[in-house]
């Protein structure tokens, strides 16, 4: 079955510095999603992006973030200058099979910025 | 009002049990709804899409009342397996289809 993956699994990071985070989304999947959640809160929608461009973006997603996808198969979230705050589970998720709005979430990347 | 209100439980039943779980919404204009299930620190799994004329996938029974804003997910026979928090998710087409999540039901089913 096909699934969505995430890399890495957990990066630990220091504050102000540059992270990607890369997922792989099922392969005729045609939107593409980034959310988050804190530890112990819900999960937030940060963006999403379709036809190689952003569709809508959260107030999260602010200058600091960018999405992109270089590749065929790729989709990657950079955060240009982390901060405390940013350390949370980040979800991938891709959309737009059979079912255009059911969404598929990849394992995630745990962030720790220190 | 929060975009999406369900009780947090939890919720601690016998397996075997039936357990209802319920979730209101804000925004009249959503037009897809879902149920996901989260397991500690995992992602989201979707469980199912919840359909106007109520749907029903094996244990898993889901109902819609547009008018009511109200989203309904019914558990037979619970199993220790079915222990997660329970995530009630309306979605917005002419935003991207984004996801808007509450903080979910949490359920124990217990030996």
């Amino acid at each position: 079955e096909p699934e969505v993956t995430q890399t890495p699994s957990h990066q630990v990071t220091q504050m102000g510095q540059e992270v990607i985070l890369r997922c792989v989304p099922i392969s005729n999947h045609l939107y593409f999603y980034w959310y988050r959640q804190i530890l112990g809160q819900k999960v937030e929608f940060l963006v999403s992006f379709y036809n190689n461009e952003i569709s809508e973006k959260s107030e999260i997603f602010d200058d600091q973030f960018s999405v992109e996808r270089p590749d065929g198969s790729n989709f990657t979230l950079k955060i240009r200058s982390t901060k405390l705050e940013d350390s949370a589970m980040y979800f991938c998720a891709s959309g737009g099979g059979t079912g255009r709005y059911e969404q598929y979430f990849g394992p995630g990347t745990r962030l720790t910025v220190t | 009002r929060k975009e999406v209100e369900q009780d947090p439980g939890p919720f601690n039943v016998p397996e075997g049990a039936t357990v209802a779980f319920n979730c209101t919404y804000s925004n009249s204009a959503s037009q897809s709804f879902f149920w996901y299930r989260q397991d500690c620190r995992k992602e989201p799994k979707l469980l199912m899409s919840v359909y106007s004329s109520g749907n029903e996938d094996g244990r898993f029974t889901a109902q819609l009342n547009r008018a009511s804003q109200y989203i309904s997910l019914l558990i037979r026979d619970s199993k220790l397996s079915d222990s997660a928090t329970y995530l009630c998710v309306p979605t917005l087409y002419n935003q991207g289809g984004k996801l808007i999540f509450g903080q979910g039901t949490e359920l124990s089913v217990k030996p």
